[in-house]
């Protein structure tokens, strides 16, 4: 019952550097959803994919790139780190956009640049 | 000004208690509403949704909609340890469950 997987649980970056978070589902859900969690922002959505091959832009996807080359998997990377990106990332996947299927969420990447 | 607003506590209240979670919001075109648990290092877990207006139980859980004050709220019945997290609400129009608009959350902490 793994879920969903992300990969590293920690990161530290020097601005400037980059890296790619990695998310795996293993529910053989469509879409799937990469978040930034903020103190006082809440949980903001900076890419989403409703399938394999698929990307689209969510309401902070600046500074970032995503692909889905495999259905289970979902990178999220960052190609010149900035200290402004220093945030906790969620991946989330559901099978499909209703209501009735949640969004099922990783544990997280704590990512800090300095 | 924010399209979901929430209190960020935290929260502190004795093992029993009835706990009040709200959150305002802004789009009147929102239909559906969700009530998230994160605990402390986690991801967060879906607890409840509701569609439009009206109540939701689930056990020791209440979520409300007033769609007329565009108010959404949570009720913790006999509130246990356990149930100490952040609480995140988060809503979405009809159609739209792929993207959700959260509220920043708040945190509660359930005291012996």
């Amino acid at each position: 019952n793994a879920g969903v997987t992300q990969t590293p649980k920690f990161r530290v970056l020097k601005t400037g550097q980059s890296m790619t978070l990695l998310c795996a589902q293993d529910m053989n859900h469509e879409y799937m959803y990469w978040y930034r969690q903020d103190p006082g922002m809440g949980l903001r959505l900076i890419h989403y994919s409703v399938g394999e091959g698929t990307t689209a832009k969510g309401e902070v996807p600046d500074g970032y790139n995503v692909s889905r080359l495999k259905k289970q998997n979902f990178l999220l990377g960052l190609e010149s780190a900035a200290p402004s990106q220093t945030s906790v990332y969620f991946c989330a996947s559901n099978r499909d956009r209703g209501v009735n299927q949640p969004q099922h969420f990783g544990d997280g990447t704590r990512l800090s640049i300095l | 000004q924010k399209e979901v607003e929430q209190d960020p506590g935290p929260l502190s209240v004795p093992e029993g208690a009835i706990v009040s979670l709200n959150c305002t919001y802004s789009n009147s075109a929102f239909q559906y509403f969700m009530w998230y648990r994160q605990y402390s290092r986690k991801g967060p877990e879906l607890l409840m949704y509701t569609y439009s207006s009206g109540n939701k139980e689930d056990g020791r859980f209440t979520a409300q909609v007033d769609k007329s004050s565009k108010y959404i709220s949570l009720f913790i019945r006999d509130s246990q340890p356990s149930d100490s997290a952040t609480y995140l609400c988060a809503m979405s129009p009809p159609g739209g469950g792929n993207k959700l608009t959260f509220g920043t959350g708040t945190q509660l902490k359930v005291e012996l």
